[in-house]
């Protein structure tokens, strides 16, 4: 079946330091690819989406690719903020329409 | 506004008692979703269903079960047969045609047996 690795967390980094969340799949055929954002105590949001080999979502200065060649679709940041501290997952929509998410990342930002 | 309203926030049940979590959405989605979410475990299927009268079991249906009479409801019932029941129980919502688009969550359930 589809699955979905994640780094594993948590990741604490100082304000405006450079952010790289691994994450690798593994799928049949040619899902798409989310990164979803969870903020403590709430639901999950969309951050950004591709929904085939090269393309570049982005999102509030987030950047992932999708990457067939490797199977990855890592997420980066350039400069991250205090508000970004949250958990981060990456999920795959495959056949069927199942989504699979990672295990998730926590992102702390220190001032 | 539209959006998933899941109900109860909160939730406490006695061991060998059967809960159901309550999930609607006014989006018109035709695809519906419950996860569970565990520390470091991420978000683990449930059930789906794409269509009304329609589901299918995810990766840890045992314990649980769904209906699907209505496209905006999709409650789940949590059994005594689940033998570790608690945890965040979030459902989703998405477009359901193709292959694109993205899923859109409640606020979540917390279900805490006693």
């Amino acid at each position: 079946g589809n699955s979905v690795t994640q780094m594993e967390g948590p990741v604490t980094l100082s304000e405006e330091a450079f952010l790289t969340i691994n994450c690798t799949y593994t799928a049949t055929g040619y899902p798409s690819l989310f990164w979803y954002v969870q903020y403590p105590g709430e639901g999950l949001q969309l951050l950004l989406k591709a929904t085939k080999a090269d393309d570049k979502g982005s999102n509030k200065g987030f950047e992932a690719t999708y990457r067939k060649e490797t199977t990855s679709f890592h997420l980066e940041k350039g400069s991250v903020q205090v508000s970004d501290s949250a958990v981060y997952f990456c999920a795959l929509l495959g056949g069927y329409q199942k989504v699979t998410f990672g295990t998730g990342t926590k992102l702390q930002v220190i001032p | 506004d539209g959006g998933i309203t899941q109900s109860p926030k909160y939730l406490f049940r006695k061991e060998g008692q059967n809960v159901t979590l309550s999930c609607e959405q006014n989006l018109n989605h035709d695809a519906m979703y419950w996860y569970r979410q565990d520390p470091g475990q991420g978000l683990r299927l449930i059930y789906y269903s794409q269509i009304v009268n329609d589901f299918q079991k995810g990766d840890i249906a045992e314990g649980y079960s769904v209906s699907r009479e209505k496209k905006e409801s999709f409650p789940l019932t949590v059994t005594s047969a689940q033998k570790n029941p608690t945890a965040f129980y979030l459902c989703a919502s998405r477009v359901g045609q193709g292959n694109t688009g993205e899923l859109f969550f409640g606020e979540g359930s917390r279900l805490t047996v006693l």
